[in-house]
């Protein structure tokens, strides 16, 4: 089958770094994508990983290894407004997408 | 542009009745999936379609559930007969799917309740 795995639940303080890690398997891989999904609200999209390395938007960076199937997303200067569930998500071929369970991630001040 | 608009926002409906739920994409996007979000199973993609034709259907659950795109600006999602674990918040996303990994930009959900 195909499956990412992912933390359920992560805590960090105001202004700490924090690391969510996602490991997959899939019988396709094109890369992995991080959204963003607050309480009641719709996912938005972070960032995408189509090859090894890190990627960095702002505050946030996410990190792809292939050969190790297994990516994360690290947020830096935490806010409460990061309080929010992040979600791994692969291209599996065909822009076919498959989603992880999610992880919660409580920020406090 | 409005983005991804969806309606209706909530459906409260009876175990056996009819659900259409409907979708428009962002203007220009090719690509529209539907998923569907519970807390059991996580976020799920049903189907999604590229210029209109269905790609890939094989998360649709079961034969209840059906999906069209008549046209590239209007997309449903129909339940019938509905049951009481349809219940779910079903999303709708379009991309523009002209590159790898091309952003899905989500719709704000409907929230369906079937008693």
């Amino acid at each position: 089958g195909q499956s990412l795995e992912q933390p359920s639940e992560v805590t960090a303080v105001e202004g700490a770094i924090v690391q969510i890690n996602c490991t997959y398997q899939t019988s396709g891989f094109y890369g992995l994508s991080w959204y963003q999904q607050h309480d009641g609200g719709a996912p938005t999209f972070l960032s995408y990983n189509g090859l090894d390395g890190l990627e960095e938007t702002g505050r946030f960076s996410s990190f792809l290894s292939r050969s190790d199937s297994y990516g994360y997303l690290l947020l830096q200067e935490l806010q409460m407004k990061d309080s929010a569930s992040y979600f791994c998500a692969a291209d599996t071929g065909g822009f076919k997408t498959i989603f992880g369970a999610g992880t919660r991630l409580f920020v406090k001040a | 542009d409005a983005g991804v608009i969806q309606s209706p926002r909530h459906e409260v409906t009876e175990m056996g009745q009819e659900v259409t739920l409907r979708c428009k994409p962002i203007s220009g996007h090719d690509y529209l999936f539907w998923y569907r979000q519970t807390m059991m199973r996580g976020l799920e993609l049903l189907i999604y379609f590229n210029n209109n034709v269905p790609i890939d259907d094989s998360g649709m659950p079961e034969d209840r559930f059906s999906a069209k795109m008549p046209n590239a600006s209007f997309s449903t999602l129909k339940i019938q007969p509905s049951e009481p674990r349809d219940s779910a918040v079903y999303f709708c996303a379009s991309s523009p799917g002209t590159i790898r990994g091309d952003t899905q930009y989500f719709g704000p959900g409907t929230r369906l309740t079937v008693l």
